[in-house]
């Protein structure tokens, strides 16, 4: 079975643009967890997602949102690019509340 | 929120010798989980240990919930062992939020 699938792997965009980053979970996973992971830092919760609906958000400004699609694959958006938004961005997908299983993330570089 | 301290912060081993890592946390969990980060960023899952010993090759895992901390031993080590230990939990009723320590950093020379 294909583990956490994430797209790009790699991406660089200048301060202000936006991004969308996608992630297709385990096959019968329903929950989707975003994380950033600065240089040096343990992955930072951003958001969760079970069947569709929001289910936990992380202290991050307006700035990031997500969605979930029908077919339990995720995007996460963020606006208005800051330098510091620069991060390896970790999808993780779970079967209701247990084990978590990560993508390979996305590098992003804001420059 | 909840505290997770990861000790040591560093760790360099010679190939062959055991070790032992410790994650410290602040309150009860439901979850807890040990990765192992290679040099390209892919988190792997090594343990799922809310409470109780589980072992899967040269590496084991003990998590004592009343008192609020976890031990991943690895044995024999490996060069291919290297990179960044996590450990994180999930806070009761927080849906899945897991929070990371900041990492053990093994270095196992050959």
């Amino acid at each position: 079975d294909a583990g956490v699938t994430q797209s790009p792997t790699h991406l660089i965009k200048t301060r202000g643009q936006h991004v969308t980053l996608r992630c297709s979970p385990i096959s019968g996973h329903k929950s989707v967890s975003w994380y950033q992971q600065v240089l040096g830092q343990g992955p930072q919760f951003i958001f969760q997602y079970y069947e569709k609906e929001e289910r936990g958000r992380g202290n991050f400004p307006d700035r990031f949102s997500a969605r979930q699609f029908p077919n339990y694959s995720s995007e996460l958006n963020v606006n208005a690019l800051l330098l510091g938004d620069s991060a390896l961005y970790l999808c993780a997908s779970s079967f209701r509340q247990e084990t978590q299983y990560f993508g390979p993330g996305t590098r992003l570089l804001v420059l | 929120g909840i505290q997770v301290e990861q000790s040591p912060p560093d760790l360099i081993l010679q190939e062959g010798a055991n070790s032992t890592l410790r994650c410290n946390f602040s309150d009860s969990v439901n979850n807890l989980q040990w990765f192992h980060q290679n040099p390209w960023g892919q988190l792997i899952n090594l343990f799922y240990i809310p409470s109780g010993t589980k072992q899967n090759g040269r590496l084991s895992a003990t998590t004592v919930a009343t008192e609020r901390y976890s031990l991943l031993y690895i044995s024999s080590s490996q060069t291919t062992d290297s990179g960044v230990y996590f450990c994180a939990v999930e806070l009761a009723g927080a849906n899945s939020k897991l929070t990371f320590g900041k990492g053990i950093t093994l270095s196992v020379r050959p």
